[in-house]
């Protein structure tokens, strides 16, 4: 495969479930980013890895929790989400944090009922 | 005060025509600047990026950057019904190097 990748593509999950959603990139990028886009809301920046390590925490409830067990896969677990926060997840990937273009995966989309 | 702003259209052009596409930013630092696609139900895909003031052209797009007034622009020449998208303005803001999106401008090319 090429790209970023994202698994799974869909996901519905009830506010009690715990579940976590997979990103791979394939690119040799060492940048991972977490972004969730809600209907008529911009591109809203959750997460940031550089070389593995958590570089940016844009305030992001801790029901929400970032894993990067190296620079190709990054997850994001989630516990006890509310229907607030059923949205688009996209993963992206760059050559670090200071490259400009970044590259996005497909999205999972989220249903919390 | 939005941080990248985008008239959400949607903005409607006969195919052939061209789109144009405005994008105002706030952080007068900025120096990169890019232009998504977003398809419904699709991630964005990166089209163009420019960097210096002036006009960028790639195939049917032009990219036209002003740094002293902040805005960016996109033009779509020959638009065809393929393009129709969402287009998201995205700015690289000089503190903290993180990417800023707008609220893109949905563009409908009709036939």
């Amino acid at each position: 495969e090429t790209g970023v990748t994202q698994t799974p593509r869909h996901l519905v999950m009830g506010m009690t479930n715990k579940k976590s959603l997979k990103c791979e990139q394939h690119l040799g990028h060492n940048a991972m980013y977490w972004y969730k886009q809600s209907a008529k809301k911009p591109l809203e920046l959750m997460f940031v890895y550089n070389f593995k390590e958590q570089t940016e925490n844009n305030s992001v409830p801790s029901r929400f929790s970032p894993e990067c067990p190296n620079s190709s896969h990054l997850f994001l677990h989630l516990h006890t989400l509310q229907p607030e926060d059923s949205a688009l997840y996209l993963c992206a990937s760059s050559q670090d944090r200071f490259a400009d273009t970044q590259y996005f995966g497909p999205g999972t989309r989220l249903t919390v009922l | 005060q939005k941080e990248v702003e985008q008239n959400s259209g949607p903005l409607s052009v006969p195919e052939g025509a061209i789109a144009s596409l405005n994008c105002t930013y706030s952080d007068r630092g900025s120096q990169s600047f890019f232009w998504y696609r977003q398809y419904s139900g699709k991630s964005p895909e990166l089209i163009m990026s420019i960097y210096s003031n002036g006009d960028k052209e790639d195939g049917r797009f032009t990219a036209q950057l002003n740094k002293a007034s902040q805005y960016v622009s996109l033009l779509i020449r020959d638009s065809q019904p393929s393009d129709s998208a969402t287009y998201l303005c995205a700015v690289n803001q000089a503190a903290g190097n993180k990417l800023t999106f707008g609220g893109g401008t949905r563009v409908l090319v009709k036939p």
